[in-house]
């Protein structure tokens, strides 16, 4: 298995909602990303986790939640979004000398 | 201030000719170096890519080349094909493989027919 797999590829929630995003790769990476993508814009970061501790939180709003309950599974806690945070949420996992990213989710907020 | 820069905002390229696309960076401490493709609703796919050892790294049609006194890298594609069309994004990373890679702003390719 090569693949980093998210899940949902869509979402749509209220501003009042709580929702999760997963995120799972099985390649044995001990490094794993959340990046957030506006249209036409390159990849920003939002938070590292390194053998499952949190490394680097880029000043994200606490409306964003990550976890990391194994070194497989990374998931980011939403409450309270605004139109705004709209956007394609990346997960990424790192290996030598380069990231697997997945296929994001696509996040509408309404 | 941005570390990684892609000057240019697209490019377009006719089939079968070369591709070159430009990067540069201001970080002397970014020892790595990748490119990577980019169609829209999709994630990044790792292309390639070059540590600061080396000045040059080949696989298959893709080519990176890295001139560190300069602060500079290019990816050559040659030749280009129509699925090559697409947002490559030029990131750069420090020693520690656990720590973030800063994204260029990404130039469009458009190869014509």
């Amino acid at each position: 298995d090569t693949e980093v797999t998210q899940t949902p590829k869509h979402l749509v929630m209220g501003m009042t909602n709580k929702k999760s995003l997963k995120c799972e790769q099985h390649m044995g990476h001990r490094a794993m990303y959340w990046y957030k993508q506006k249209a036409k814009k390159p990849p920003e970061l939002m938070f590292v986790y390194s053998y499952e501790k949190l490394s680097i939180n880029e000043s994200v709003p606490s409306r964003f939640s990550p976890e990391c309950p194994n070194s497989s599974l990374l998931n980011l806690h939403l409450h309270a979004l605004q139109p705004e945070d709209s956007a394609l949420y990346l997960c990424a996992s790192s290996h030598v000398y380069g990231y697997t990213f997945g296929s994001g989710t696509r996040l509408t907020v309404v | 201030d941005q570390q990684v820069k892609q000057n240019s905002p697209s490019l377009s390229v006719q089939e079968g000719r070369i591709s070159i696309l430009n990067c540069d960076y201001t970080n002397s401490m970014f020892d790595y170096f990748l490119w990577y493709k980019k169609y829209p609703a999709e994630g990044p796919t790792f292309l390639i890519s070059i540590s600061s050892i080396k000045d040059k790294n080949e696989d298959g049609r893709f080519t990176v080349f890295l001139n560190k006194s300069a602060k500079h890298l290019s990816l050559h594609i040659v030749p280009s094909q129509p699925g090559d069309s697409a947002v490559y994004f030029c990131a750069a990373g420090g020693i520690n493989r656990d720590d973030k890679i800063i994204f260029g702003k990404g130039t469009r390719l458009h190869i014509l027919p």
